[in-house]
């Protein structure tokens, strides 16, 4: 069964751009969460999705915002790029929201110049 | 908002027991501990969670102490493979009331 993809992997932009990320979760998972990794933060919860609902949403700036398809892949975008948002970007799935396992996939290095 | 505590680095030799600390005094009773660990590069990989009873799996044991404000994670046998930092979180399991936070992690390294 394969695992969590990101696509991509890594991506330039530069500040006031908006940027989309793309998240396949493991076939039959039908819950995706986002985070973000940074040195100085650690990692953050963005937002979860299940069903195509937004569950569960962390302390970040409307600019950032996701959504989920109903064939559970899931996207998140961010609008009016900050050199701040340079992070790695990491999806998980689990089977559902009450899943004890998430698996992470491999993440997309965003970089804001 | 950070509901865990965790040394920022330790040090295990190869083939001992690395044993993790990790502090949530403010866990609630419907909240589970849960360990991940990453290795430099990787996505954060799921080790094993626990509510109130020590729990073993083919990677790790966890121990939580019996007021459940603080926890061990266990590596019987560590390999310089299991250099990586260790995430200890609290969740809870309930839909409609999950929210998830990460603490600053444990970077454990193995020494040969």
């Amino acid at each position: 069964k394969a695992g969590v993809t990101q696509t991509p992997r890594y991506l330039i932009k530069t500040r006031g751009q908006q940027v989309t990320l793309s998240c396949s979760p493991i076939s039959g998972h039908r819950s995706v969460s986002w985070y973000q990794q940074t040195p100085g933060q650690g990692l953050q919860f963005l937002f979860e999705y299940f069903s195509e609902t937004q569950r569960n949403k962390g302390n970040f700036p409307g600019r950032f915002s996701g959504r989920q398809f109903s064939n559970s892949r899931s996207e998140m975008n961010v609008s009016t790029l900050e050199l701040g948002d340079s992070a790695l970007y990491l999806c998980a799935s689990s089977l559902d929201p009450d899943g004890n396992e998430q698996f992470f996939g491999p993440g997309t290095r965003l970089t804001v110049l | 908002d950070a509901k865990t505590t965790q040394p920022p680095s330790m040090d295990c030799a190869e083939g001992r027991a690395a044993n993790l600390p990790c502090n949530h005094s403010t866990i609630s009773g419907n909240e589970y501990v849960y360990w991940y660990r990453q290795i430099h590069s990787q996505g954060p990989q799921y080790i094993i969670h626990g509510l109130k009873n020590n729990e073993t799996n083919e990677m790790a044991s966890l121990i939580i102490t019996e007021d459940r404000k603080s926890s061990t994670l266990i590596l019987p046998h560590a390999t310089l493979r299991d250099t990586a930092v260790y995430y200890c979180i609290v969740r809870v399991s309930n839909f409609g009331n999950e929210k998830l936070t990460f603490g600053t992690g444990t970077r454990l390294t193995i020494i040969p």
